[in-house]
């Protein structure tokens, strides 16, 4: 089946500085790629729609200065959590849509943990 | 607004227990239900689509059904490795799936 990578699985930084997660469709080409974020226990909540070539479309109440999304290729979609902070610690989680299918495939996640 | 309801919000089963999970929804223009399984610290794993009412689909010890209203989720003779979060998601007319808080699901031998 289609495969989502992302990386990395886990960082660590320190409170303000930027960190970068990347998100690859291995086998196949993404024209729409989705970002979630993930607090324990809790659901995923979409924070922004990344298409390929354009703006992403971000959700009420995410910052789209802190969290910058670039899909600058139809296999790979990017998100940079800018000047982090602890509240921004999560469980960072992309999805591609696949094509034709309509289906949604999900990366292994990637967790962020700001000191 | 669209809306997505799981529940229980956990359960534990004894092995081979069957039972079944929930997921109530509310969607202008249901262009699908999605059945995703979490484990601890991994992204969803995709498990079934339903598109329509009456459609019912089947893995190994899983199955999906699909009225108007909610989607069933029936586990039949749980093993341990079924232990998981089993996550429900609608996709309405925006295209966005819309997730519920999931169920979380323990299954002791």
């Amino acid at each position: 089946g289609a495969v989502v990578s992302q990386h990395p699985s886990r960082v660590i930084c320190k409170s303000g500085t930027s960190v970068k997660i990347e998100c690859r469709s291995l086998d196949f080409q993404a024209t729409t790629m989705f970002w979630y974020r993930q607090f324990p226990k809790q659901s995923l909540m979409l924070m922004a729609t990344s298409n390929e070539g354009s703006k992403a479309t971000y959700e009420q109440g995410v910052e789209k200065d802190k969290f910058l999304i670039n899909h600058a290729s139809l296999t790979l979609s990017t998100l940079t959590v800018t000047s982090a902070h602890p509240e921004d610690s999560s469980f960072y989680i992309c999805s591609a849509k696949g094509q034709g299918t309509g289906e949604l495939f999900f990366g292994e996640g990637s967790r962020l943990t700001v000191l | 607004e669209d809306q997505v309801t799981q529940s229980p919000e956990a359960l534990r089963l004894q092995e081979g227990e069957s039972s079944s999970l929930n997921c109530s929804y509310t969607v202008s223009g249901l262009r699908g239900l999605f059945w995703y399984r979490q484990d601890p610290g991994k992204g969803p794993e995709f498990l079934f689509t339903l598109y329509s009412a009456g459609e019912e689909k089947e893995k190994e010890r899983l199955k999906a059904t699909l009225t108007k209203k909610e989607s069933f989720l029936h586990i039949t003779a749980p093993k341990p490795e079924d232990s998981a979060t089993y996550l429900c998601a609608v996709q309405g007319g925006y295209n966005k799936l819309i997730f519920g808080a999931g169920t979380r699901l323990a299954v002791h031998p």
